[in-house]
C-alpha cells in the first residue's frame, strides 16, 4: 500500500527546543517538499528536493532545515530560530522531471505547538 | 507577490447545485494547474489538473476550466454534495528544471444539505 507517512501526528515542544519531523514515502518518487500552512493562509514551501543528496531552500526556509539521505525520507527540523513554528505542517513527494505533471502526493500533517 | 489568487475565502451551496470556485494567477510562466481538495487535520488530495494546452477537463462531477488570455481557472462542482464540503486550493507550476507548485490561499466551500 503505496503512500507517504508522517509521524506524529501531533507534537508539542517547549521554545527554545529543536524538533524534527519525519516524513517517509514507498512511491519511489525523487521529489520530495515540505510545507507550512497556517489558518486562512494557503500552503507555502519550506525546503524541497528533487534527488537524494541535494535539496533547495522554499519560500520561507528561515528557522528550518532538512536532510535527504534516502530516498525515501525526507526529515524536516525546526530549530529554535523559527520564529513562529506553531503549524500545521504538510509533507509531499512527486514523480521528477516534471514535465508538465506538477502533481503532488501528501502526507497527512503533523500539528507542531510551540509554548 | 501572491501569484495564486482565491479571492473568495468562502462559498456556500444548496446540495444538488453547481459549485464554482474561482482561481487567478499572474505568472504567464505557468502552464500546469491543479486543484486539490483539503480536510481539517488531514493532508490535501488530489483533484483534478489541467495542462495550459486545454481549456477544459473533466471528471465525473469536477471540471476545471482554463482561460489562459483572462489568467482565470475555475473548478466546477455538480451536482454538489455534503461531503464536498472541504477547502480547496487551487496551485500552478510552470514546466522546467523543477515541479514547485505555487498555492492559493483556498477556498472553504460548504454545502448545505
Amino acid at each position: 500500500d503505496g503512500g507517504i507517512t508522517q509521524s506524529p501526528k501531533y507534537l508539542f515542544r517547549k521554545e527554545g527546543q529543536n524538533v524534527t519531523l519525519s516524513c517517509e514515502q514507498n512511491l519511489n518518487h525523487d521529489a520530495m517538499y515540505w510545507y507550512r500552512q497556517d489558518p486562512g493562509q494557503g500552503l507555502r514551501l519550506i525546503y524541497y528536493s528533487q534527488i537524494v543528496n541535494d535539496f533547495q531552500k522554499g519560500d520561507i526556509a528561515e528557522g528550518y532545515s532538512v536532510s535527504r539521505e534516502k530516498k525515501e525520507s525526507f526529515p524536516l527540523t525546526v530549530t529554535s530560530a523559527q520564529k513562529n513554528p506553531t503549524a500545521f505542517y504538510l509533507c509531499a513527494s512527486s514523480i521528477a522531471p516534471p514535465g508538465t505533471s506538477g502533481r503532488q502526493y501528501f502526507g497527512p500533517g503533523t500539528r507542531l505547538t510551540v509554548t | 507577490d501572491q501569484q495564486v489568487k482565491q479571492n473568495s475565502p468562502s462559498l456556500s451551496v444548496q446540495e444538488g447545485r453547481i459549485s464554482i470556485l474561482n482561481c487567478d494567477y499572474t505568472n504567464s510562466m505557468f502552464d500546469y494547474f491543479l486543484w486539490y481538495k483539503k480536510y481539517p487535520a488531514e493532508g490535501p488530495t488530489f483533484l483534478i489538473s489541467i495542462s495550459s494546452i486545454k481549456d477544459k477537463n473533466e471528471d465525473g462531477r469536477f471540471t476545471v476550466f482554463l482561460n489562459k488570455s483572462a489568467k482565470h481557472l475555475s473548478l466546477h462542482i455538480v451536482p454538489s454534495q455534503p461531503g464536498d464540503s472541504a477547502v480547496y486550493f487551487c496551485a500552478a507550476s510552470a514546466d522546467g528544471a523543477n515541479s514547485k507548485l505555487t498555492f492559493g490561499k483556498g477556498i472553504t466551500l460548504s454545502v448545505r444539505p
